[in-house]
């Protein structure tokens, strides 16, 4: 499968600081990178989808101006949490289509980033 | 009504048995399904496609029941490794790349 890697892995940060989340696809062109939230025992919450070259689709009840996302080439998108506060602490996760066994698209992960934001 | 839902569990079975999974999906129109296997403070990883013709891999078998609207995952001879959480994806007819999580059914494997 495509793989899909993430930077920083673990991020622990004072409140009021700005976080930048890197994604990239190591072995394939991502034209649309999506970025997900999971706080503990809950599940997958889509929060935005980053388009190269245009602006990212934001989720409802996510705010474009504090999860500001750039995709400016093929194989990068960067979330950056800005004046990052405790309730951000998170898993924060990023995806990006690939081909499956069966030729079909789904979605390959990268392996996280948690944010404690102290 | 969400797009897919599941039983969140959670499941705990003896090594060796049988367990099956149910998921379902509002969208008839929805054309692509998978399951997906996360880790405990893992990332998702794709576990396998789902088929109209129903498909195998090794102890897993997946099925999709277009006219009922759900799809299945059936884990033969369980292995303490297969304790995880199995989330249900959906990718909807129309929706683009977006895909549909379910909240995930958590199984634990006992010895």
């Amino acid at each position: 499968g495509a793989v899909v890697s993430q930077h920083p892995s673990w991020v622990i940060c004072k409140s009021g600081t700005s976080v930048k989340i890197e994604c990239r696809s190591l072995d394939f062109q991502a034209t649309t990178m999506f970025w997900y939230r999971q706080f503990p025992k809950q599940s997958l919450m889509l929060m935005a989808t980053s388009n190269e070259g245009s602006k990212a689709t934001y989720e409802q009840g996510v705010e474009k101006d504090k999860f500001l996302i750039n995709h400016a080439s093929l194989t990068l998108s960067t979330l950056t949490v800005t004046s990052a506060h405790p309730e951000d602490s998170s898993f924060y996760i990023c995806s990006a289509n690939g081909l499956a066994g069966g030729l079909e698209e789904t979605q390959y992960f990268g392996p996280g980033t948690r944010l404690l934001v102290l | 009504r969400k797009e897919v839902e599941q039983d969140p569990g959670p499941f705990n079975v003896p090594e060796g048995a049988t367990v099956a999974f149910n998921c379902t999906y509002s969208n008839s129109a929805s054309q692509s399904f998978f399951w997906y296997r996360q880790d405990c403070r893992k990332e998702p990883k794709l576990l396998m496609s789902v088929y109209s013709s129903g498909n195998e891999d090794g102890r897993f078998t997946a099925q999709l029941n277009r006219a009922s609207q759900y799809i299945s995952l059936l884990i033969r001879d369980s292995k303490l490794s297969d304790s995880a959480t199995y989330l249900c994806v959906v990718n909807p007819l129309g929706s683009g790349n977006q895909f549909y999580f379910g909240t995930g059914t958590s199984l634990t494997v006992i010895p």
